[in-house]
C-alpha cells in the first residue's frame, strides 16, 4: 500500500531531552516535507526538500531540524525541544512534476506534548 | 495579509444542500492549486486539483481565478459524510512547501 508512515504517533517528553520523528515513504516521492498543525493557525510549513540532500527552510523552522540522506526517509529532529513545539506534526510526500496533478500524501501525524 | 485567506464557517446545513466555500491567495507567482479535506485532527486528504479551467468530481465543482486571485469549491446534494474541514492549499512552486489557509469547517446534518 502506498503510503507515509510517520512514527511515533504520540510522544509526551520533556524540555530539552533531543528527539527525531521519523517519516518515510514509499511511493519514490522526490519531494517531502514537514508541518505543523495549532488551533488557530491552521497548517504551516518547517522545512521541505525537493530530493536527496536538497533542504529548504519553510515558514516556521526556528527549532527544527531536517535531513535527507535517503530519498524515501525525511527525519523532523527537536535538539532541544520547549513547550511551544507542542503540536500535530504531519510529514507528506508528492512526486516531481507539476503538482497540480497529484497533490501531496500526508502521514497519520506525530502529536507532541513538551511539557 | 494571510497568503491564503478562508472563511472559517462554520457552515452548518442540512442533507441535500448545496454549499459553496471560497478562497483568496495573494501571491500572484502561485502556481498550483487544491482543495484538502481533513475530518476531526486526521490527516489531509486531497480532495481535488483546482485548475482554470474548473473541474469538476461527482458532486463537487472547483474553479479558479487568477486574475482575481480566488478560489472557490461548491459542493452539491450535501451527505452527512461531507463534514469535515475543507483547506484552501496553494503551491507556489512545485516542490516546495504548500500554503493552507485555515480552513472552513462543514456540518451537515439530516
Amino acid at each position: 500500500e502506498a503510503q507515509v508512515t510517520q512514527n511515533p504517533r504520540y510522544l509526551i517528553t520533556v524540555t530539552g531531552k533531543k528527539l527525531t520523528v521519523t517519516c518515510s515513504q514509499n511511493m519514490n516521492h522526490e519531494y517531502m516535507s514537514w508541518y505543523r498543525q495549532d488551533p488557530g493557525l491552521g497548517l504551516r510549513q518547517i522545512y521541505y526538500s525537493m530530493n536527496v540532500e536538497v533542504t529548504d527552510k519553510g515558514d516556521v523552522p526556528e527549532g527544527y531540524k531536517v535531513s535527507r540522506k535517503e530519498k524515501r526517509n525525511f527525519p523532523l529532529i527537536l535538539e532541544s525541544p520547549s513547550p511551544n513545539q507542542t503540536s500535530l506534526y504531519f510529514c507528506a510526500s508528492s512526486p516531481p512534476g507539476p503538482s497540480s496533478y497529484y497533490g501531496y500524501t500526508f502521514g497519520s501525524g506525530t502529536r507532541l506534548t513538551v511539557v | 495579509r494571510k497568503e491564503v485567506e478562508q472563511d472559517p464557517g462554520p457552515f452548518n446545513v442540512p442533507e441535500g444542500a448545496t454549499v459553496a466555500f471560497n478562497c483568496t491567495y495573494s501571491n500572484s507567482a502561485s502556481q498550483s492549486f487544491f482543495w484538502y479535506r481533513q475530518d476531526c485532527r486526521k490527516e489531509p486528504k486531497l480532495l481535488m486539483s483546482v485548475y482554470s479551467s474548473g473541474n469538476e468530481d461527482g458532486r463537487f465543482t472547483a474553479q479558479l481565478n487568477r486574475a482575481s486571485q480566488y478560489i472557490s469549491l461548491l459542493i452539491r446534494d450535501s451527505k452527512l459524510s461531507d463534514s469535515a474541514t475543507y483547506l484552501c492549499v496553494v503551491n507556489r512552486q512545485a516542490g516546495t512547501a504548500l500554503i493552507f489557509g485555515k480552513g472552513t469547517t462543514l456540518s451537515v446534518s439530516s
